[in-house]
């Protein structure tokens, strides 16, 4: 069965620093796509990345960055320079090709603050 | 740029009640999925939709729930018997392919349904 565990219930960051978001993942397939989503208050649901597990490399878009080790099943989100706006809750989702590429699972979340 | 919409944004009914919520998916896409995010939990996989037909559904998914395509851009949830642990926000998303076999497609959110059972 999978399992995604954000392990950081919440993070408190003053503007402007760095701040990394811990994602590790259990499952049995071999081949699966691994997210990350963004809730800010208003409530919707944001998507960030997806990456299946044949692709490792780690990605940089802007102030956002994603380190992909499967060797450690870890799928951790770095924000660099961190701003007020980055406030959300940061969910980190499965899904197994097997069952259903779109058939998230979610982690329970990691809310961050980042206070000005 | 297109977008998975949702209505009503905010739903209140009484327990025992029937509810539908309904969502409008982008356009072009194929699959349907309904998510459920109990108030400060996770968010929870309920079903997936192709064809007219049931893909995969969750535990939660029992038969108090069903889903429907009732014509060619509507897709619908419906609680038969709404209990007080049904309250949630209930996402709906879509995507143009399930992404299985390579397929380099993500699933769309809406902007969420606010269920409260009263």
């Amino acid at each position: 069965a999978q399992k995604v565990t954000q392990a950081q219930t919440e993070i408190s960051v003053v503007e402007k620093e760095d701040v990394t978001l811990d994602c590790v993942y259990e499952t049995r397939d071999t081949t699966y796509y691994l997210f990350w989503y963004k809730q800010p208050p208003s409530g919707e649901l944001v998507f960030l990345i997806r990456r299946n597990s044949f692709d490792e490399q780690n990605e940089i878009s802007g102030r956002y960055s994603w380190n992909f080790q499967k060797s450690t099943s870890s799928f951790n989100f770095t924000i660099t320079a961190s701003q007020v706006v980055d406030s959300a809750v940061y969910f980190c989702a499965l899904s197994e090709v097997r069952t259903g590429a779109n058939n998230l699972f979610f982690g329970t979340g990691t809310r961050l603050t980042v206070i000005p | 740029e297109p977008e998975v919409t949702q209505t009503p944004s905010h739903q209140v009914t009484q327990m025992g009640q029937e509810v539908i919520l309904r969502c409008v998916p982008i356009s072009n896409h194929l699959y349907f999925y309904w998510y459920r995010q109990i108030l400060g939990q996770k968010v929870e996989f309920l079903v997936s939709f192709y064809n007219n037909e049931i893909s995969e559904k969750s535990e939660i998914f029992d038969d108090q729930f069903s889903v429907e395509r009732p014509d060619g851009s509507n897709f619908t949830l419906k609680i038969r018997s709404t209990k007080l642990e049904d309250s949630a926000m209930y996402f709906c998303a879509s995507s143009e392919a399930s992404g299985t076999g390579g397929a380099d497609t993500e699933a769309f959110f809406g902007q969420g349904t606010r269920l409260t059972v009263v």
